[in-house]
């Protein structure tokens, strides 16, 4: 079974306008942490946002927020006044375990595009 | 600035050479890690190693080979007997705990076998 599941490709979105990019996940761990993703096309891979399995709250970072559904094993990224530059790749990942050298797996990823 | 640093940013190789690509970190982290990203997914694990001297086969981490001598480096030898080489490869860091397990991106190497 796939530890991250990401259903959406492709999202397109209009400038300005709110995106959700879902994620699912898989693990038994009790303890864990879900990250958020941004690859622009020039390939770097940049943090957007965190949310350990232990958090109450939902994770917010700016335009960036995670909504943190753990009873459906969701943790679905909001993109808020979504702008041209937000056009990237995105890619969901999970760390089991407690932190130290654990190992992160990552999703296939959504690519959005945003509009004018 | 702090960061890491992959090096060659593209990278031709014909069948049957090896292949090393640089990984370098100023940042002090302890633990480095190498993924692979073939066109329309995600990122998977080759090599990580959490310490110096140390390290500890990924998903998928037949045909490479890593070392880990110094803090500072994690080099990566993609070699002949890697049957898909052609990829995007990116090389990743990561501070001790306790932290929220962040990962820290190079800029990554594309390597195309001809």
């Amino acid at each position: 079974a796939q530890k991250i599941t990401q259903t959406q490709p492709g999202m397109f979105v209009q400038e300005k306008e709110a995106v959700t990019l879902d994620c699912t996940y898989d693990t038994s761990d009790q303890s864990y942490g879900l990250f958020w993703y941004k690859q622009p096309s020039s390939g770097e891979m940049i943090f957007l946002i965190y949310q350990g399995s232990y958090d109450e709250q939902n994770a917010t970072e700016g335009r960036y927020s995670l909504n943190f559904q753990k009873a459906r094993k969701s943790a679905n990224l909001v993109i808020s006044a979504s702008q041209l530059g937000d056009s990237a790749m995105y890619f969901c990942a999970m760390r089991e375990g407690q932190g130290g050298g654990n190992k992160l797996t990552f999703g296939t990823g959504t690519q959005l595009k945003v509009e004018l | 600035d702090g960061g890491i640093t992959q090096s060659p940013k593209y990278l031709f190789r014909k069948e049957g050479q090896n292949v090393t690509l640089s990984c370098e970190q100023n940042l002090n982290h302890d633990a480095m890690y190498w993924y692979r990203q073939d066109p329309g997914q995600g990122l998977r694990l080759i090599y990580y190693s959490q310490i110096v001297n140390d390290f500890q086969k990924g998903d998928i981490a037949e045909g490479y080979s890593v070392s880990r001598e110094k803090k500072e480096s994690f080099p990566l030898t993609v070699t002949s007997a890697q049957k898909n080489p052609t990829a995007f490869y990116l090389c990743a860091s990561k501070m001790g705990a306790p932290n929220t397990g962040e990962l820290f991106f190079g800029e990554g190497s594309r390597l195309t076998v001809l």
